[in-house]
């Protein structure tokens, strides 16, 4: 059955420092893959998507990279803030894109 | 623009009682969702609506959930009767287009507690 991991423990790293988070699927061959922000007690945030055929994706201090043959993204934020202290979901997205599961999330702490 | 609106924002029952919640998306915005989280996982689909056809009801529990979107607009999701393990976070989403296109903007979310 398809599966989507993140890690679930917190990650906790100091302020300044690159927190990177990862996102594994298996059994999946996704189309898109998309990554949201979620604060406690608020609904998702979308922050970007990366497509397949992409390597790397940048916004500013965030940049996403794509490993079809890993079956592996990675998220990084550099100059870590406390303010980016939230939990980081991923969702794969198929071609059919009827469905957007999403994996179990990873908490990040940034501390001053 | 005004963003996803959902009500209520709380709702505790008895298991075995009945409860709606109610969505109202994006103005314009074609595919609707309602998600489930509970505490420490992450959303999970329960049904999307393409205008007010459904497109994936696969994970939606049809003996106690039902949901409608009349009109293409706004949704409500029920659930009849609750049980305990319905305690989560209703979550309704909304985007322009399919979601292979574009992003889901989410609402607030309606916190159900079941005791």
């Amino acid at each position: 059955s398809q599966k989507i991991e993140q890690n679930s423990e917190a990650l906790n790293i100091q302020e300044g420092k690159t927190a990177t988070l990862t996102c594994n699927y298996t059994n999946y061959s996704p189309a898109y893959l998309q990554w949201y922000r979620q604060d406690p007690g608020r609904g998702p945030v979308f922050l970007l998507l990366i497509r397949e055929n992409e390597k790397e994706k940048r916004k500013e201090r965030l940049k996403v990279t794509f490993d079809t043959t890993l079956k592996q993204s990675l998220f990084h934020i550099t100059a870590s803030q406390p303010a980016d202290s939230a939990t980081y979901l991923c969702a794969p997205v198929n071609n059919a894109g009827n469905m957007l599961t999403f994996g179990g999330g990873t908490r990040l702490m940034v501390k001053p | 623009e005004a963003g996803v609106a959902q009500s209520p924002r709380y709702k505790i029952i008895e298991k075995r009682q009945s409860v709606a919640f109610w969505c109202n998306p994006i103005s314009g915005h074609a595919t609707l969702y309602w998600y489930q989280q509970i505490l420490g996982q992450g959303p999970k689909l329960l049904i999307q609506f393409q205008n007010n056809g459904v497109v994936d009801d696969s994970q939606l529990p049809k003996d106690r959930f039902s949901a409608e979107r009349l009109k293409g607009v706004d949704s409500t999701l029920k659930i009849q009767p609750a049980k305990l393990e319905d305690s989560a976070v209703y979550l309704c989403a909304s985007s322009r287009e399919r979601v292979n296109t574009g992003e889901l903007f989410f609402g607030e979310g309606s916190r159900l507690t079941v005791l």
